[in-house]
């Protein structure tokens, strides 16, 4: 079974430019999370879906940050326009239950 | 706000030797309780979970956790750690919402 794979896995951007992440969670789980490490801090929740609808979006840091799930299916989140303080990785998970399964992060470094 | 709280920044141990990793939430409902681990290099992947009966959990590569209600503790231990132990370990939980909320993690560092 495949697992919970996200794209890409580093970037990096200047200050002011757009940047979307893509995660693309285990076939079959209506769950899909995003969550965000910056550097030295702990892995702090984003929002969570339930198939395409937005569940809870209450950790999102602002409105520079968008995420979608077309169909129900991989979700992308776009931070527009990025700041320094975006930096850092950028992990999805996503679960049937209670049980998360986490895709590799995508390490995201604003200069 | 609930929140969690891991004792150990980073552990620095010889094979062979014991481990333990505190953890300890604030949260006055019933929760779930897991531990995860990300060895260098790979995905965060469950080493065990708690939902409910037996406090004292299994999970795999001979870890275990003890639930401890009175406290809000949910500890990690290992009896005896190896080199392939050499990871970041996070403790976890959520008030049954799904929303996991995270410690800050703790590096363990085996040496051979």
């Amino acid at each position: 079974e495949a697992g919970v794979t996200q794209f890409p896995s580093h970037s990096v951007i200047e200050k002011g430019q757009t940047v979307t992440l893509r995660c693309d969670p285990i076939s079959g789980h209506d769950n899909l999370y995003w969550y965000r490490r910056v550097m030295g801090k702990e892995i702090k929740f984003l929002l969570h879906f339930v198939k395409e609808s937005k569940q809870d979006e209450s950790g999102m840091p602002n409105n520079r940050f968008l995420a979608e799930r077309t169909g129900g299916t991989y979700s992308t989140l776009k931070v527009q326009p990025a700041e320094l303080e975006d930096s850092g990785v950028y992990f999805c998970a996503s679960s049937q239950g209670f049980k998360q399964f986490f895709g590799p992060g995508t390490r995201l470094t604003v200069l | 706000a609930q929140s969690v709280s891991q004792h150990n920044h980073h552990v620095i141990l010889s094979e062979a030797a014991s481990l333990e990793l505190g953890c300890n939430y604030s949260y006055g409902g019933t929760v779930n309780l897991f531990w995860y681990v990300q060895y260098p290099g790979q995905h965060l992947q469950l080493l065990l979970k708690y939902f409910s009966g037996d406090p004292l959990v299994k999970g795999i590569k001979g870890f275990e956790a003890e639930f401890i209600k009175s406290k809000f503790s949910f500890n990690l231990r290992k009896p005896s750690v190896q080199w392939s132990d050499t990871a970041e370990y996070f403790c976890a939980v959520n008030p049954r919402d799904y929303k996991l909320s995270f410690g800050a993690g703790t590096t363990v560092t085996v040496r051979a």
